[in-house]
């Protein structure tokens, strides 16, 4: 299995709901990323996820919440959401973490949010 | 963060042609990556590169890590409609991972 896999493919929610983002990878990968992608700009950093403990968090708002249940999922939990966070949400995954270096960061297809 | 720049930010082709992107930066890589994104999906890992002067190909792709680690280019060789998408470059350096802007292919058949 050499894929990152993310559900939902679409999501749409109310300002009010809570809702979660899954990612899956079964490459025994120790990297995990999540990523927010605007249309027609470079995916920025959210998260990064080495040996499943939170090593980055690019100053995210707190109504994002990341967890990693285990070494094979990521999930992003999500409350009291702005429309300006409608964007296609990416997951990715790599060998080691980014701090080993020279590592090839592999993408799943992403959620596409809609926030009303 | 530090932005990657890419050029052209976008190009119309005709199919056949050949094409041709960079991706420049003040500071030195370790390493540079070039990623494909169709609409709606995630990018897909093109071609990677480790060494400064390493020129790698992947089918009708090739790729440069530029001598000064500054830079690295992008070909591809008589394109098809399929070659339609965004291509982003992204650098690592240390523990800084960076993508670049972006160029927006177009594909005339």
């Amino acid at each position: 299995d050499t894929e990152v896999t993310q559900t939902p493919k679409h999501l749409v929610m109310g300002m009010t709901n809570k809702k979660s983002l899954k990612c899956e990878q079964h490459m025994g990968h120790r990297a995990m990323y999540w990523y927010k992608q605007k249309a027609k700009k470079p995916p920025e950093l959210m998260f990064v996820y080495s040996y499943e403990k939170l090593s980055i968090n690019e100053s995210v708002p707190s109504r994002f919440s990341p967890e990693c249940p285990n070494s094979s999922l990521l999930n992003l939990h999500l409350h009291a959401l702005q429309p300006e966070d409608s964007a296609l949400y990416l997951c990715a995954s790599s060998q080691e973490s980014w701090l080993a270096g020279n590592n090839e960061q592999f993408f799943g297809p992403g959620t596409r949010l809609t926030v009303l | 963060g530090q932005q990657l720049n890419q050029s052209p930010q976008s190009m119309f082709i005709q199919e056949g042609e050949d094409v041709s992107m960079n991706c420049t930066s003040s500071s030195i890589f370790n390493t540079w990556l070039w990623y494909k994104q169709d609409p709606g999906e995630g990018p897909v890992l093109l071609i990677a590169l480790y060494k400064a002067g390493e020129l790698t190909s992947n089918g009708r792709l090739t790729a440069q890590f530029g001598i000064t680690r500054k830079d690295s280019f992008l070909n591809i060789s008589a394109s098809i409609p399929s070659d339609v998408g965004i291509y982003f470059c992204a650098g690592l350096t240390g523990n800084q991972f960076y993508f670049g802007t972006g160029t927006s292919l177009t594909v005339i058949p």
